[in-house]
């Protein structure tokens, strides 16, 4: 879980923003994860990727974008459409869909 | 319709007393399930698989199909337990389905 890094750690947001978050692995894994903790709902999926180029929504993906231009990069966009986007964001990876998943340290995402 | 819930947001225990974090399911085929565990100030983290059928840090957990449970327990507490308990459901997409979670405070 070590090779997986989020940054920032904080990130504060202005109405009508796209905000970028930053997600990267250095474990050679091919999947990576988007997930929204809330308080009192646990984790819940926004977007996935089980190889380069290629990304499926989640189950929360309105108001959110991603892309996985690299295998060991995959950035989240909060955009403006997103109304609600105050929460905490973790990123994970694993080596296939079918192994375990590694998380990252999260960015808590604040709307100003 | 997939689904995991953890009935008990907040569980207190004192040391030394045995620990039981309960998870139900909801899932048509045969589940994957897991527990991830977040300490203070850490990542979440695995802590155990049912496949894998192995005791971490003295936690242990049985898969009963005929109560969709999977229930973690741990015969006594220490103070290092505390922290906050996700469980989890690999289903048949692949993606993971998680509780809501259980805070678990120890006391001395």
């Amino acid at each position: 879980d070590g090779g997986i890094t989020q940054s920032p750690k904080y990130l504060f947001r202005k109405e009508g923003q796209n905000v970028t978050l930053s997600c990267e692995q250095n474990l050679n894994h091919d999947a990576m994860y988007w997930y929204r903790q809330d308080p009192g709902q646990g984790l819940r999926l926004i977007y996935y990727s089980q190889i380069v180029n290629d990304f499926q929504k989640g189950d929360i993906a309105e108001g959110y974008s991603v892309s996985r231009e690299k295998k060991e990069s995959f950035p989240l966009t909060v955009t403006s459409a997103q109304k609600n986007p105050t929460a905490f964001y973790l990123c994970a990876s694993s080596m296939g869909q079918q192994e375990t998943q590694y998380f990252g340290p999260g960015t808590r995402l604040l709307v100003l | 319709a997939q689904r995991v819930t953890q009935p008990e947001k907040l569980l207190s225990v004192f040391k030394g007393a045995p620990v039981e974090l309960k998870c139900n399911y909801s899932y048509s085929g045969s589940p994957e399930l897991f527990w991830y565990v977040q300490y203070s100030r850490q990542r979440l983290q695995l802590l155990l698989r049912h496949i894998s059928r192995e005791s971490i840090k003295g936690f242990t957990a049985d898969l009963n199909k005929g109560e969709t449970s999977f229930h973690l327990k741990k015969p006594f507490a220490q103070e290092e337990d505390s922290a906050m308990y996700y469980c989890a459901l690999k289903g048949s997409s692949y993606k993971l389905i998680f509780g809501s979670g259980t805070r678990l405070l120890v006391r001395p």
